[in-house]
């Protein structure tokens, strides 16, 4: 059983074009995340959603937008694809609320490359 | 804020070597500590983590200690194997839900 997955794995495309990406969580978490990872293997989170809530967004370019059916899925909608979007983009969820212990698990990845 | 800072890499060594992988944070709090790795072509996975200060945390021959005096939570490992190549990440968990991880390092295991 899969508890972090997205789809699709890989994901090639041409600029200009609008794409999304998929992401559901078995694990009953309150809080999902989604992260960019570049060439360098450098991650960066983009978004957090809690319980539907949108609680992070770092400054990511607005072309770039989460959207949350209900708690156990967050998608990532990208509009007017660029050649710098190309990247490793990871969904991860966690419990959420006030506990201390906030571990982290993380999806496959979506490879993007952007032609 | 807070932050995690990790030694750079990529870091080589031959089989059965001993591994050291330092990462020192900052935190206002007392967060709790991780350590993940990411095999090549995978997303992340947990390796270890602990919660509190002078915790252990240990797996598959890996440990870290939650040392709060030196705000430090290096990764160790007494006799590394080729299939540990993989990319290490330390990250902090603070109280407030706030994550964050450090830049990564990539170890390459040579038989």
């Amino acid at each position: 059983d899969t508890a972090v997955s997205q789809t699709p794995k890989y994901l090639v495309t041409q600029m200009g074009n609008d794409k999304s990406i998929k992401c559901e969580q078995n694990l009953g978490h309150d809080t999902m995340y989604w992260y960019k990872q570049d060439s360098k293997k450098f991650l960066k989170i983009m978004f957090s959603y809690n319980n539907k809530e949108l609680i992070i967004n770092e400054t990511v370019p607005n072309r770039f937008s989460p959207k949350s059916p209900d708690k156990a899925h967050l998608n990532l909608h990208i509009n007017s694809l660029e050649l710098g979007d190309s990247a490793v983009y990871f969904c991860a969820s966690s419990l959420g609320g006030s506990g201390v212990e906030e571990t982290q698990y993380f999806g496959p990845g979506t490879r993007l490359l952007v032609l | 804020g807070d932050s995690v800072t990790q030694m750079e890499g990529p870091v080589t060594l031959s089989e059965e070597a001993f591994l050291t992988i330092n990462c020192t944070y900052t935190a206002t709090g007392y967060p709790s500590l991780f350590w993940y790795v990411q095999y090549p072509g995978e997303g992340l996975q947990l390796l270890l983590k602990a919660t509190k200060a002078d915790d252990k945390g240990s797996n598959k021959g890996f440990e870290a200690t939650y040392r709060k005096e030196t705000t430090s939570f290096h990764l160790e490992k007494g006799s590394v194997q080729v299939s540990d190549s993989a990319v290490y990440f330390c990250a902090l968990s603070d109280p407030g839900n706030q994550f964050y991880f450090g830049t990564g390092t990539s170890l390459t295991v040579i038989p």
